[in-house]
């Protein structure tokens, strides 16, 4: 019930293209999904996140849809740039601090250019 | 822009051996937390720290594993009696003030090896 399944573990996209990384939970009591980008040798760092009393969040190219009664939460990137390219985790949590980050197995993203 | 730091960012021990990981997390943040990332799998969380006293641990965190606020700026992570499996990315992060979202900022990590 800890778990965050995430898919696919590894996407290419084209350059101009959007990525799209899907997660799904099983923990009713999660109500914080923030997502993590991580370069390689570097620590993640924290991308956008939402709390499931909206369903879309967006922050310039990269937005969140979120489906509670499906427990899903994907990520989008528009206009992907070979800059994007990393790995990308999902979380998530019970949402107050002091709390464990249960974080998907990650999705590494390749943009070509 | 305030970030946690960590150190050492390599760290090369014998199996056996006690270490200490270090980090200084952003200084108005109230919580503390450790994570390892074994190669090339995902994050997992191994304690969380607050008011001086654990608030949460995973299984990942027995005995070997202790932590530590020794001043008013040092988070300290030590491993007692290294295993070869604890070879991995340890990271620190931080979050912020009582009852807010638990927004966490990770440090960039110190890799262990267990030789």
């Amino acid at each position: 019930q800890q778990q965050v399944k995430q898919s696919p573990q590894s996407l290419i996209v084209q350059k101009g293209g959007i990525s799209i990384i899907n997660c799904a939970y099983e923990n009713t009591a999660f109500d914080y999904f923030p997502w993590y980008q991580q370069f390689p040798g570097k620590g993640p760092a924290l991308l956008i996140a939402i709390r499931p009393d909206v369903s879309e969040k967006k922050e310039g190219r990269f937005t969140i849809s979120f489906n509670k009664s499906a427990k899903q939460f994907s990520l989008h990137i528009m206009d992907s740039q070979p800059g994007d390219s990393a790995t990308y985790f999902c979380a998530a949590s019970m949402g107050s601090n002091g709390t464990a980050l249960i974080f998907g197995k990650g999705t590494t993203l390749s943009v070509s250019s | 822009e305030p970030e946690v730091t960590q150190t050492p960012s390599h760290q090369v021990t014998q199996m056996g051996q006690e270490v200490i990981l270090r980090c200084v997390p952003i200084s108005n943040h109230l919580y503390f937390y450790w994570y390892r990332q074994i190669l090339g799998q995902k994050v997992e969380f191994l304690v969380s720290f607050y008011n001086n006293e654990i608030s949460e641990k995973s299984e990942i965190f027995d005995d070997q594993f202790s932590v530590e606020r020794p001043d008013g700026s040092n988070f300290t992570l030590k491993i007692r009696s290294t295993k070869l499996e604890d070879s991995a990315m340890y990271f620190c992060a931080s979050s912020g003030s009582s009852g807010g979202t638990n927004t966490q900022y990770f440090g960039p990590g110190t890799r262990l090896t267990v030789l």
